[in-house]
């Protein structure tokens, strides 16, 4: 039971490159989500796909996309990374009514230098 | 949009008291209020949620208490263990946007 998978865990980038941090999940659901988490700043939503087909900014969508490519994949990417894009990101995924638990995955650790 | 503050940032107990950590909300569209447990290089677990039309959950050793009035919602963790020693993280559902907003976390140490 695999559940919320990202690739890759550990990532460093040069300033100025570009990078797509990949999310699956295994468990049919409606919701997924990107967060990125710094240090006494708790989990910052950056983009969510409230259903397949569609995508909306979170608190922090500066600097990143997203593609929902289907009900199971949703995808972040970083077109010219800055080190202010240092940080851990996390996906998430959820059946999408309130009450449904929201699922993590295990985190990516992204080094901009 | 939805504001979750979060207090204290970080927490230290005895093992085998109690350790409160205390949330609000500012969206009173927010109907939902899980918290998360997260261990160092882990993603965030759910360890108990509690939904708007509820005071107050209980399991095992852990509690929710909820008060939709003053916006505001609570974790109570009695008997602390030393297996208890984590960050916490409260959470809101905002409904309508279909997003969960978190609090900045706690993060709890256990003494023995």
């Amino acid at each position: 039971n695999a559940g919320v998978t990202q690739t890759p865990k550990f990532q460093v980038l040069k300033t100025g490159q570009s990078m797509t941090l990949q999310c699956a999940q295994d468990m049919n659901h409606n919701s997924m989500y990107w967060y990125r988490q710094d240090p006494g700043m708790g989990l910052r939503l950056i983009y969510y796909s409230a259903s397949e087909g569609t995508t909306d900014k979170g608190e922090v969508p500066n600097g990143y996309n997203v593609s929902r490519l289907n009900k199971r994949e949703f995808s972040l990417r970083l077109e010219s990374a800055a080190p202010s894009q240092t940080s851990v990101y996390f996906c998430a995924s959820t059946l999408s009514a309130p009450g449904n638990t929201i699922y993590f995955g295990e985190g990516s650790w992204l080094t901009v230098v | 949009g939805e504001n979750v503050e979060q207090h204290p940032s970080t927490l230290s107990v005895q093992e085998g008291d109690s350790a409160v950590i205390k949330c609000t909300y500012s969206d009173s569209a927010s109907n939902y209020f899980p918290w998360y447990k997260q261990e160092l290089g882990k993603g965030p677990q759910l360890i108990i949620d509690i939904r708007s039309n509820v005071g107050e959950k209980k399991d095992q050793r852990i509690a929710v208490t909820l008060n939709k009035t003053a916006k505001h919602f609570s974790l109570h963790i009695t008997e602390t263990q030393p297996e208890d020693s984590a960050v916490y993280f409260c959470a809101a559902f905002v409904q309508g946007a279909q997003k969960l907003v978190f609090g900045q976390g706690t993060r709890l140490t256990i003494n023995p």
